[in-house]
C-alpha cells in the first residue's frame, strides 16, 4: 500500500489529454511537500519528468505539465504520442516518516 | 555529464551476500546526497535508503531498516548496497540516484541504469 495513491492505468488515444492523479494525506503532499513526477519506459532507468510541482527540466516536452492543491497532485499529457507509453510515478516526502521519501503506487499510461 | 554506472547483474542463491555498487562521474560526489531505489517485479519503485557521503550520514526507510546496509567510499566515488543473507524477496531491479536536497522536498536528477539481483535455489 502506497502512501500516495495514483489510478493504476489511464489510457488515451493519440493527440488526446490524459491525467495522473497523485493522492496524498496532510503528512506529506498537504503539508506542504513538492511533488516530482517520473517516467518509466521498460527496461530504463526513471527520469524525472516534473520537479517542484510544476518545473519542466530541459528536454522535457511542455506538452506535460504538473499542478499541486492541498493534498493531491496531478500530472497532465496533451497531445499524447505514441512514445508517452509508460508507467509514471509521484514522489513526495513524509513527515510521518521523519521526512522520508515516498512514491507513488505508479500509473501504467496506455496509448490506444 | 552527469553519470551513475552501477555494477552488472547478480544471480544469487538464499543466505548469500553481496554488494551491489554505484559510481558517479561528472560531479562532486560529496555535493549530493545518494539514494537507492528498489522494483520487484511487476511493482513500483520503492525508495530503500540515502547517504550523505560527505561524512557516510545514512537513513533507511523503515520497510528496509536492518535488512540492508548503504556505505560510500568517497576516494572513488562509489556508493554500496548490501546484504549479508538474501532472500528472495530480495530479488528485483536496484538503482541508484542522486539528490541535492533530501528530506527538504528534493526530487532525483540523475539515475544509474539499474543492477538486476536475483536470488533463488
Amino acid at each position: 500500500q502506497s502512501v500516495l495513491t495514483q489510478p493504476p492505468s489511464v489510457s488515451g488515444a493519440p493527440g488526446q489529454r490524459v491525467t495522473i492523479s497523485c493522492t496524498g494525506t496532510t503528512s506529506n503532499i498537504g503539508a506542504g511537500y513538492d511533488v516530482h513526477w517520473y517516467q518509466k519506459l521498460p527496461g530504463t532507468a526513471p527520469k524525472v519528468l516534473i520537479y517542484g510541482n510544476i518545473n519542466r527540466p530541459s528536454g522535457v516536452p511542455d506538452r506535460f505539465s504538473g499542478s499541486k492543491s492541498g493534498t493531491s497532485a496531478s500530472l497532465v499529457i496533451t497531445g499524447l504520442q505514441a512514445e508517452d507509453e509508460a508507467d509514471y510515478y509521484c514522489q513526495s516526502y513524509d513527515r510521518s516518516l521523519s521526512g522520508l521519501a515516498v512514491f507513488g503506487g505508479g500509473t501504467k499510461l496506455t496509448v490506444l | 555529464e552527469v553519470q551513475l554506472v552501477q555494477s552488472g547483474a547478480e544471480v544469487k542463491k538464499p543466505g548469500e551476500s553481496l554488494k551491489i555498487s554505484c559510481v558517479v562521474n561528472g560531479y562532486s560526489f560529496g555535493d549530493y546526497w545518494i539514494a537507492w531505489v528498489r522494483q520487484a517485479p511487476g511493482e513500483g519503485l520503492e525508495w530503500v535508503g540515502v547517504v550523505w557521503p560527505g561524512d557516510s550520514h545514512t537513513i533507511y526507510s523503515p520497510a528496509f531498516q536492518g535488512q540492508v546496509t548503504i556505505s560510500v567510499d568517497i576516494s572513488v566515488n562509489t556508493a554500496y548496497l548490501q546484504w549479508t543473507s538474501l532472500k528472495a524477496s530480495d530479488s528485483a531491479i536496484y538503482y541508484c540516484t542522486r539528490t541535492e536536497n533530501f528530506h527538504n522536498s528534493g526530487w532525483f536528477d540523475a539515475w544509474g541504469q539499474g543492477t538486476l539481483v536475483s536470488v533463488s535455489s
